[in-house]
């Protein structure tokens, strides 16, 4: 059974800091890693998807990455803002066609400190 | 814009009184799910449909079902809410399950008095 793990489950940084978030998981057999950002109480905002056959992906401030290998992802957040601080999840697609599922951690919560 | 939609945003339901929430969908994706997710845990598969075909989660109550009429309407039902129903609903959707990505609406906050 497949197990996401992000860790610490919150993070405050004073702003114009660099950051990574991390996120692992448990089998390597995956098909696309998702971040995800959710401000309180909305839906989840597609941030960056990489496919298994990506190293990385890139949109404005943020790099993410993956070692599928080792069950490990990255997201980079270039010289934070207080519009950054919303919770962050990533989310592993395992399976293909009618099994296909997402298996979400349970996110980092981030404060920017203006 | 092609987007996912949820209706209503908040609603609030009687403990035992059947509730409908919806999903509709413009970017004409073969594949709908419903998660919920409650305060600060990650959010959990409910069930899915591949085009028509319903597809259930093993640990899903009864108490919850879910219709699908057309490609763009997805309906979650919840038979008897009980308190423990509390939640946020997310409705997603995929055009190529495993290799695409996700799209997501805005939620359905479910309140049981």
């Amino acid at each position: 059974k497949q197990e996401v793990t992000q860790i610490p489950a919150a993070l405050s940084v004073p702003e114009g800091e660099n950051l990574v978030l991390n996120c692992s998981f448990t089998d390597s057999a995956i098909y696309n890693l998702q971040w995800f950002r959710q401000d309180p109480g909305k839906g989840l905002t597609s941030l960056l998807l990489i496919q298994s056959s990506q190293r990385e992906q890139t949109s404005g401030r943020l790099n993410a990455s993956l070692d599928k290998s080792s069950g490990r992802s990255t997201l980079y957040i270039a010289a934070s803002q207080p519009g950054d601080s919303a919770t962050y999840l990533c989310a592993v697609s395992t399976h293909t066609g009618a099994n296909s599922k997402l298996t979400f951690g349970k996110g980092i919560t981030l404060s920017v400190r203006p | 814009d092609a987007m996912v939609i949820q209706n209503p945003r908040y609603q609030v339901t009687q403990f035992g009184k059947p509730v409908t929430l919806s999903c509709s969908q413009t970017l004409n994706h073969n594949v709908m799910y419903w998660y919920q997710q409650k305060s600060s845990q990650a959010p959990k598969l409910l069930f899915h449909y591949y085009d028509k075909d319903f597809n259930n989660e093993a640990d899903t109550p009864d108490n919850f079902q879910s219709r699908r009429p057309n490609t763009s309407f997805c309906f979650l039902d919840i038979r008897s809410p009980g308190l423990g129903d509390a939640a946020m609903y997310l409705c997603a959707t995929s055009t190529d399950p495993g290799t695409g990505g996700y799209t997501f609406g805005s939620g359905t906050r479910l309140t049981v008095v």
